[in-house]
């Protein structure tokens, strides 16, 4: 039971790199998020997908860029990373359900931009 | 935009109860949850209440919404050491790609 797996779980940039972090779920879950975690700051949503070939913007989306191409995977892309995007990243997915409206969480990827 | 705050931090002794308050602003919100963090790993749902119920119990948990003032509590009773976690307050409306909402979240310690 995979669930939702991302990729890296830890990685160190400097200024100016670019990267891509990558979330698969093997629940055929419609929606797909990225969240990011910042103490005292809770789970704020960067983007969403709410299908295949579609993207959202959430709350803090500048400087982050997604694509959804196959429905089981999200990346999440950083044009020129950051030290304000020092951070834990959360992917999550859920049904398109109306019902519970539960989101599955992966383990989270920690990024550190020097 | 909608907003949802809870304290950041609860102490309790091992054997008490444990009540944490969240409130939010989204009078359209559907959903509300209480989703548990543990140390290096992700949340995970604990537990969910719809708008139009007041309360809701599965064992040891109790959620009490009280709709006309926005607040949503847990209480955790005869807390164990076990329960030592963060717990993030959620909430989500019918609209607008069906996004979560998070609250800060709480650090409940618990001493044994």
């Amino acid at each position: 039971n995979a669930g939702v797996t991302q990729t890296p779980k830890f990685r160190v940039l400097k200024t100016g790199q670019s990267m891509t972090l990558l979330c698969a779920q093997d629940m055929n879950h419609e929606y797909m998020y990225w969240y990011r975690q910042d103490p005292g700051m809770g789970l704020r949503l960067i983007h969403y997908s709410v299908g295949e070939g579609t993207t959202a913007k959430g709350e803090v989306p500048d400087g982050y860029n997604v694509s959804r191409l196959k429905k089981q995977n999200f990346l999440l892309g950083l044009e020129s990373a950051a030290p304000s995007q020092t951070s834990v990243y959360f992917c999550a997915s859920s049904y398109m359900d109306r019902y519970t409206g539960e989101l599955f969480f992966g383990e989270g990827s920690r990024l550190t931009v020097l | 935009g909608e907003d949802v705050e809870q304290s950041l931090f609860l102490s309790v002794r091992e054997g008490d109860s444990s009540v944490i308050n969240c409130t939010y602003t989204d009078s359209s919100s559907t959903y509300l949850y209480w989703y548990k963090q543990e140390p290096g790993a992700g949340l995970q749902l604990l537990t969910y209440i719809f708008s139009n119920m007041d309360m809701k119990q599965d064992q040891r948990l109790t959620v009490l919404l009280n709709k006309k003032d926005k607040h949503l509590s847990l209480r955790i009773a005869d807390t164990q050491t076990g329960d030592s976690a963060i717990y993030f307050c959620a909430e989500r409306g019918d609209t607008g790609g069906f996004k979560t909402i998070f609250g800060a979240g709480t650090r409940l310690f618990v001493k044994a």
